[in-house]
């Protein structure tokens, strides 16, 4: 198995509203990663999970909330978001958690009304 | 933090044309990824090249880790081949991508 799956593929949600988007890999992989793609930009890093644990926050606003409950699994909690964090919302994984290759999930195409 | 510029930024190619991309970047680097992103979203991995040379089929890359920049071949190009070529570097795993090549190859 050498995917990265992410639910939901397309969200709608209003500025009052709670989300999370889901992101599995079962490759093994120790680091993972949450990157924001808006329209005709390129992915920008968010945050990076290693060994489980935070190890990069890019001084992300606090209504992105990130989790990793296991070493397969990260989440991203979503709450009061603003319709400026309408876009893509990608997650990779990496063998390590030095200089690897990374592996993208197809992505969570998200719209805040 | 480092700078990334990629070259050219629009591509319009004839199916079986060959191109050539590239990738300046400002720092020294110990981790270059090329990606291309199909017109869907998917981001998919290329090349890990930090230094060196690697070939894949019809795509090859080469990176002048010395002299910054890297440089990504697509030989004989089909129309799958569109989408955006983005380079992406940095130390370690927290990577700075590239504004992204968009290329587009015509039947």
């Amino acid at each position: 198995d050498t995917e990265v799956t992410q639910t939901p593929k397309h969200l709608v949600m209003g500025m009052t509203n709670k989300k999370s988007l889901k992101c599995e890999q079962h490759m093994g992989h120790r680091a993972m990663y949450w990157y924001k793609q808006k329209a005709k930009k390129p992915p920008e890093l968010m945050f990076v999970y290693s060994y489980e644990k935070l190890s990069i926050n890019e001084s992300v606003p606090s209504r992105f909330s990130p989790e990793c409950p296991n070493s397969s699994l990260l989440n991203l909690h979503l709450h009061a978001l603003q319709p400026e964090d309408s876009a893509l919302y990608l997650c990779a994984s990496s063998p390590g958690t030095g200089s690897e290759k990374l592996f993208f999930g197809s992505g969570t195409q998200l719209s805040v009304l | 933090g480092i700078q990334v510029e990629q070259s050219p930024p629009d591509l319009i190619l004839q199916e079986g044309a060959n191109s050539t991309l590239r990738c300046n970047f400002s720092d020294s680097v110990n981790n270059l990824q090329w990606f291309h992103q199909n017109p869907w979203g998917q981001l998919i991995n290329l090349f890990y090249i930090p230094s060196g040379t690697k070939q894949n089929g019809r795509l090859s890359a080469t990176t002048v880790a010395t002299e910054r920049y890297s440089l990504l071949y697509i030989s004989s190009s089909q129309t799958t081949d569109s989408g955006v070529y983005f380079c992406a570097v940095g130390p370690g795993n927290k990577l700075v991508f590239g504004a992204g090549t968009i290329l587009r190859v015509k039947s």
